[in-house]
């Protein structure tokens, strides 16, 4: 069963720093880009990045470029979103997501998803 | 990035009754392969988003049939026949086309 468990709850000051996960099981890991959603309170769905694990080739949505790293180790089959300093304004539910690269052909993408990791920034 | 927008963003709908969400982009989401990346993904109250359709018009299995996606170029629709219950929930469009990949609104379905 291909299943995506991330990280518990954080609750962080502004400026400390912080590394979610997102292990995955149920298939071959290495296979599959791996993606971040940030999703703000009450607010919709934005893609901040997708890592494959595979080559660790690595692609940011420009608004999120330079605000966080995403990472991967394949020897834990586990995926990484990072922030260095926190802001107020990073406080939201972080989903991670798969994707199959589209020439695989089997409508693999973003097919299963993490239970979200709510990350609250505060003073 | 990709304009993807929804409509309506609220949709009240009677049990039993049937619902329709138009998507629009502001490009042509067919990719280089042929295929057109438009994605529907439900998400309940509390929960991840959970994938519906792909490729504009492929149902995910355990998709109830009533459930259907149409549309070509840009221009998308998710229909619900015989609302239920458990259809309570915000529906998103995603065009995973081109990078960065962008979602709709959502549109909340709610019983009337």
């Amino acid at each position: 069963e291909v299943q995506l468990v991330q990280s518990g709850p954080e609750v962080k000051k502004p400026g400390e720093s912080l590394r979610i996960s997102c292990k995955g099981s149920g298939y071959h890991f290495s296979r599959y880009w791996i993606g971040w959603v940030r999703q703000m309170p009450g607010k919709g769905l934005e893609w901040m990045g997708l890592i494959f694990p595979g080559d660790s080739n690595i692609t940011y949505s420009p608004s999120f470029q330079g605000q966080v790293t995403i990472s991967a180790d394949k020897s834990t089959t586990t995926a990484y979103l990072q922030w260095r300093s926190l802001k107020a304004s990073d406080t939201a539910m972080y989903y991670c997501a798969r994707t199959e690269p589209y020439y695989y052909g089997s409508g693999s993408h973003f097919d299963y998803w993490g239970q979200g990791t709510p990350v609250t920034v505060s003073s | 990035d990709v304009v993807m927008t929804q409509s309506p963003l609220s949709l009240p709908v009677t049990l039993g009754q049937s619902a329709s969400i138009s998507c629009r982009s502001n490009r042509s989401l067919v990719y280089s392969d042929g295929n057109t990346y438009l994605i529907w993904f439900q998400q309940r109250p509390g929960q991840s988003p959970r994938r519906l359709i792909y490729k504009v018009s492929s149902r995910d299995s355990g998709v109830p049939d009533r459930f259907s996606g149409s549309g070509s170029g840009s221009d998308f629709t998710l229909k619900i026949s015989r609302v239920e219950a458990e259809d309570v929930a915000v529906y998103y469009c995603m065009q995973g086309t081109h990078w960065p990949y962008t979602f709709g609104q959502g549109t909340k379905l709610e019983l009337k």
